[in-house]
């Protein structure tokens, strides 16, 4: 299976200060068709996950502009560029190019 | 609007079956392939299983295949999970998802928690 590794997994956060988590691949995530199937996900306490972005760095419709995805394999990145306070939660990277989907330990922002 | 309702979850002795189940409502069902990934509580994510538009072609972590099943009924816009061989290993928040784009999961349901225990 694909081993996705992220970093940190824990990052406190000044209000208004950017913030940045990153993710590598075990393996190039270039699938037959050309694509990297390279996804961020939000998870707030108590709620199911949440996509931000899809294809590294396509941002979902309703995501803050703050938001924003880039790399190409093996390493990617979430950047926030000014964090508030909604943006508390566990951030995953889940890469679905090969089968089984594989995500990574997941990111814990949280404010200082 | 899309929405997804999972239901099925509950107690369970080891070794024992679950069926879950997952409505969907606000999309051409049979148009989308379906998702099946598990979060024990506090802990990270696992695709599980998935399935695609026609029921075709199904899909499984090494950790369930041989025990659990994928399937749908388009008929009834919902996706189903059964379950067999249960562990403690399987304790966990089963979510259904949809899959749009080809490579992601846009929409999650709200999950149903399974627990195995004597």
């Amino acid at each position: 299976d694909v081993v996705m590794t992220q970093s940190p997994l824990s990052l406190p956060v000044t209000l208004g200060q950017p913030a940045s988590i990153s993710c590598r691949s075990s393996q190039i995530l270039v699938f037959s068709d050309g694509n990297t199937y390279l996804n961020w996900f939000q998870q707030r306490p108590g709620q199911s996950p949440r996509r931000l972005i899809y294809g590294v760095s396509n941002r979902d419709s309703g995501v803050p502009d703050r938001f924003s995805g880039s790399g190409s394999g093996p390493d990617f990145t979430l950047k926030i560029s000014r964090v508030e306070a909604e943006d508390v939660g566990v951030y995953y990277c889940m890469q679905g190019t090969h089968w089984p989907w594989t995500f990574g330990q997941g990111t814990k922002v949280e404010i200082k | 609007e899309v929405q997804l309702v999972e239901s099925g979850g509950g107690l369970v002795q080891p070794g024992g079956s679950l069926r879950l189940s997952c409505a969907a409502y606000g999309f051409t069902f049979s148009s989308f392939s379906m998702h099946w990934v598990r979060q024990v509580p506090g802990k990270g994510l696992e695709s599980v299983s998935a399935i695609s538009g026609n029921g075709d072609n199904t899909y499984y972590a090494n950790s369930v295949r041989g025990r659990f099943i994928i399937s749908r009924d388009n008929s009834k816009n919902t996706l189903y999970l059964q379950m067999g061989g249960l562990s403690a290993e399987d304790m966990a928040v089963y979510y259904c998802a949809r899959e749009w784009p080809p490579g992601s999961n846009d929409h999650w349901g709200q999950g149903t928690l399974v627990t195995v225990s004597s």
